[in-house]
């Protein structure tokens, strides 16, 4: 019943690959986003969507592309992998914020990504 | 856009003493403050939050604070206990944007 689930939990690859890191939530939010937390431990907000839709693009390269096929899906998909890439990717939820109801975000396990 | 500055980056605090953590933020349009804990290779979990309107907010050991004037908010935890030991976030966000800023974490290291 696990609430924001991310896979792989690990994933360990050689630059100039491709890949992709899956997250689902099963709580009926509206909104997702993925952050980076590097190796100091500061966390970057990437993208949020809101309802499939983009809402924030933070200045992440464009081989950087989420996509939310659904509300409760937001996948992350990196090209042409660089050292640089390699941190722990978090996804996470939240209710509809314009709404008011709630702001709490809901975090998935992370994605150790390590390009080597 | 917002920028949330946190102190101090580490702090060491005696078992059974207080903690006490601080956040400014810059955006005066901000209105909801909420603080997360991140416990070794873990993930970053909600443990109290605070809204514009309310200047302090209690939970068993655990309290947050917050001066809109000055753009600044705290963290206090009372009798501190080993398990209390984490990095900890705070973070800043407007309703009316769908982003939450988070500050550069504290790691509070609890001495037995």
């Amino acid at each position: 019943d696990t609430a924001v689930s991310q896979t792989p939990k690990y994933l360990v690859t050689q630059m100039g690959n491709d890949k992709s890191i899956k997250c689902e939530q099963n709580l009926g939010h509206d909104t997702m986003y993925w952050y980076k937390q590097d190796s100091k431990k500061f966390l970057k907000i990437m993208f949020s969507y809101n309802n499939k839709e983009l809402i924030i693009n933070e200045t992440v390269p464009n081989r950087f592309s989420p996509k939310s096929p659904d509300k409760a899906h937001l996948n992350l998909h990196i090209n042409s992998l660089e050292l640089g890439d390699s941190a722990v990717y978090f996804c996470a939820s939240s209710q509809e914020l314009s709404s008011g109801r709630s702001f709490k975000a809901f975090f998935g396990q992370g994605t150790r990504l390590t390009v080597v | 856009g917002e920028n949330v500055e946190q102190h101090p980056s580490t702090l060491s605090v005696q078992e059974g003493d207080s903690a006490v953590i601080k956040c400014t933020y810059s955006d005066s349009a901000s209105n909801y403050f909420p603080w997360y804990k991140q416990e070794l290779g873990k993930r970053p979990q909600l443990i109290i939050d605070i809204r514009s309107n309310v200047g302090e907010k209690k939970d068993q050991r655990i309290a947050v604070t917050l001066n809109k004037t000055a753009k600044h908010f705290s963290l206090h935890i009372t009798e501190t206990q080993p398990e209390d030991s984490a990095v900890y976030f705070c973070a800043a966000a407007n309703f009316g944007n769908e982003k939450l800023t988070f500050g550069t974490g504290t790691r509070l290291t609890i001495i037995p």
